[in-house]
């Protein structure tokens, strides 16, 4: 069936480390996908999206190309600041809600 | 704008118990749903609504009940609380009910415990 599929963490990096982490998915067609981004204590907020092939969403350092061909839209960041810590969350648009991967707890030190 | 609010922000409660969640945005958005998050399992669908007067249900709608009387307000009703339904719930609207590449906007959530 229809699913995503993130990396599980949790994952500790240092600060100025690079980020990535994987989603992949499964879908008929060619759904929009997003990640979305939780701080500690708050509701999900969009972090960036792509609505087609090989488009790629960009925003606050983070970047994700959506490639048909492996069926991914992994997350990545060249260089991590600890006010990245939060959960990230993968998701695709399905035709009345977002299904969404399990998370990811990401934790940058100093 | 104060965007999706959704109140209270914690509750407590025991089982058997019924109570509402309260979800509203200002944003005249069409779409509004109701999610709600467990450890390991992401965020699951409830219940949704594509407009006033309109409502479906989701992946896991069992023990929850919506209604939609105006475009500002999705309230979500726990009929017979169990110790299931603890969890986190999210409300969360955009702005077109076919409009799956829009952004959806997520409210602060309700912290549910059901003893």
């Amino acid at each position: 069936g229809d699913s995503v599929t993130q990396m599980e963490g949790p994952v500790t990096l240092s600060e100025e480390a690079f980020l990535t982490i994987n989603c992949t998915y499964t879908a008929t067609g060619y759904p929009s996908l997003f990640w979305y981004v939780q701080y500690p204590g708050e509701g999900l907020q969009l972090l960036l999206k792509a609505t087609k092939a090989d488009d790629k969403g960009s925003n606050k350092g983070f970047e994700a190309t959506y490639r048909k061909e492996t069926t991914s839209f992994h997350l990545e960041k060249g260089s991590v600041q600890v006010s990245d810590s939060a959960v990230y969350f993968c998701a695709r648009a399905g035709a009345n809600n977002l299904f969404f991967g399990t998370g990811t707890r990401l934790t940058v030190i100093p | 704008n104060a965007g999706v609010t959704q109140t209270p922000k914690f509750q407590v409660l025991k089982t058997g118990q019924s109570m509402t969640l309260q979800c509203a945005q200002d944003m005249n958005h069409e779409y509004m749903s109701w999610y709600r998050q467990d450890p390991g399992m992401g965020l699951r669908l409830i219940h949704y609504s594509v407009g006033a007067g309109i409502t479906d249900q989701g992946e896991v709608p069992n023990g929850y009940n919506v209604s939609r009387s105006t475009t500002e307000d999705f309230p979500l009703r726990l009929l017979s609380a169990a110790p299931s339904q603890t969890s986190v719930y999210f409300c969360a609207s955009r702005e077109t009910s076919g409009g799956r590449s829009d952004t959806q906007y997520f409210g602060p959530g309700t912290r549910l415990t059901v003893l």
